[in-house]
């Protein structure tokens, strides 16, 4: 068991609305990255948080915002959300100091659906 | 940029066969992390291995094992003597040295079906 939980696990949206969705970080773990899984294909980095900052971004467009909190817990969220954005989104948590040796623990997912 | 690629996209073999997994990479970084993560149906990924890039020797580790030849740019993962709980996605997955294992970069993953 990985410690990361992500809520909700499934998500119905209209296409235009906003989601929010959460991840509460393993313990002792202060860097939390977001990932985007299609249907069939592997994940993509969407953005990383770094002691409540922003701390890289892959190809993902502004409409998709996060925030980090003091107890490293993060949020995603999503605004104008499109059919395409109909995903699994999944959190990764992992510890303190860039150094070697870490990995990133995964939680089980948000399975977004857009309609 | 980072590429990974899995040109595997499903292996299906009998319950104690040995599995191979294929990965190829693209990166301009030096130094760099490899990794490989199973995805079982419930959709979490599970860390199984990690390699940097200036450390070529090839390790086993109980039934893993995996070649990693940089001069190739190639990441090879295998299973031996597979069983049904090891049915899942494999993804192939490369970071920079110095996000440590985070920013990952994925291949499309590889799904492995092992029958009984």
């Amino acid at each position: 068991e990985t410690g990361v939980t992500q809520s909700p696990t499934h998500l119905i949206k209209t296409r235009g609305q906003q989601v929010t969705l959460r991840c509460s970080s393993q313990s002792g773990h202060n860097t939390v990255s977001w990932y985007q899984q299609a249907l069939g294909q592997g994940p993509q980095f969407i953005f990383q948080y770094y002691r409540e900052e922003e701390n890289g971004r892959g190809n993902f467009p502004p409409r998709f915002s996060g925030l980090q909190f003091p107890n490293y817990s993060s949020e995603l969220n999503v605004n104008a959300l499109e059919l395409d954005d109909s995903a699994l989104y999944l959190c990764a948590s992992s510890p303190p100091g860039q150094n070697m040796n870490t990995e990133a623990f995964f939680g089980q997912g948000t399975r977004l659906t857009v309609v | 940029a980072q590429k990974v690629t899995q040109a595997q996209t499903e292996i299906s073999v009998v319950e104690k066969e040995d599995v191979t997994l294929d990965c190829v990479y693209e990166t301009r970084d030096t130094t760099y992390y490899l990794f490989w993560y199973k995805q079982p149906p419930s959709g979490e990924l599970v860390f199984l291995i990690r390699r940097n890039s200036f450390d070529e020797q090839n390790e086993i580790s109980g039934r893993y094992s995996w070649n990693f030849q940089k001069s190739t740019s190639s990441f090879n993962f295998t299973i031996t003597a597979s069983q049904v709980v090891d049915s899942a996605v494999y993804f192939c997955a490369l970071s920079p040295i110095k996000a440590a294992g985070n920013k990952l970069t994925f291949g499309g993953g590889t799904r492995v079906l092992v029958k009984p």
